[in-house]
């Protein structure tokens, strides 16, 4: 049973570039978690999707970002016109619900912004 | 609102040697705690946890009692090994109304063992 896969492992971006971050959820797991590891700190959550719908974006800065989870296909993380700030590690983690149910995380996408 | 604060690391221990990793939160109401270990180059895992008062939760060695009259949940390792070191996260989840399952993350302690 494979696990919450993440791609790409590793992303260089220029400055004003547009990222993608793509997350598997483990199978049969409708609910998925972004995460940001900036440096030298902890995880801060980021946003809640179940398919299709964005349920809880609280963490997520007001511009450039966004984050979808259709009905076919991995979660996918946009940062539009990047910065150097968003040079950071990008988790996701997926369970087969909300609240009392683990998560299970990815191996994170390290995004170096140039 | 949330917040969980870990000991300042990173920690450096010889094998066999006692861990205490602290870890305080401050949330309302009764939150799930739990302690996650990330290895190098992966994600995180769950080590344990603690879903209610005086829960001691444990796994490989490790423990961890969640303590609410001091708003704690410690980590400990009576003996630890070389393949320990790894960075350890302690982090709280808030169950129902719109907290959705999402967790709070301490800052992370780096553990590394010497032989």
């Amino acid at each position: 049973n494979a696990g919450v896969m993440q791609n790409p492992r590793h992303l260089v971006r220029r400055r004003g570039q547009e990222a993608r971050l793509r997350c598997s959820p483990m199978k049969g797991h409708s609910h998925v978690y972004w995460y940001r590891q900036l440096p030298e700190e902890g995880l801060k959550f980021m946003v809640y999707l179940q398919k299709e719908n964005i349920i809880d974006e609280s963490g997520m800065p007001k511009e450039r970002f966004s984050a979808e989870f259709p009905k076919e296909g991995p979660s996918i993380l946009r940062i539009q016109q990047v910065v150097r700030g968003d040079s950071a590690a990008y988790f996701c983690a997926s369970s087969s619900g909300q609240g009392r149910d683990e998560q299970y995380f990815g191996p994170g996408t390290r995004l170096t912004v140039t | 609102g949330n917040s969980v604060t870990q000991m300042e690391g990173p920690v450096t221990l010889s094998e066999e040697a006692f861990l205490t990793i602290n870890c305080t939160y401050t949330a309302t109401g009764y939150p799930s705690l739990f302690w996650y270990v990330q290895y190098p180059g992966e994600g995180l895992q769950l080590l344990l946890k603690a879903t209610k008062a005086d829960d001691k939760g444990s796994n490989k060695g490790f423990e961890a009692t969640y303590r609410k009259e001091t708003t704690s949940f410690h980590l400990e390792k009576g003996s630890v090994q070389v393949s320990d070191s790894a960075v350890y996260f302690c982090a709280l989840r808030k169950s129902g109304g719109t907290s959705y399952g999402k967790l709070t993350f301490g800052q992370g302690t780096i553990l590394t063992v010497h032989p």
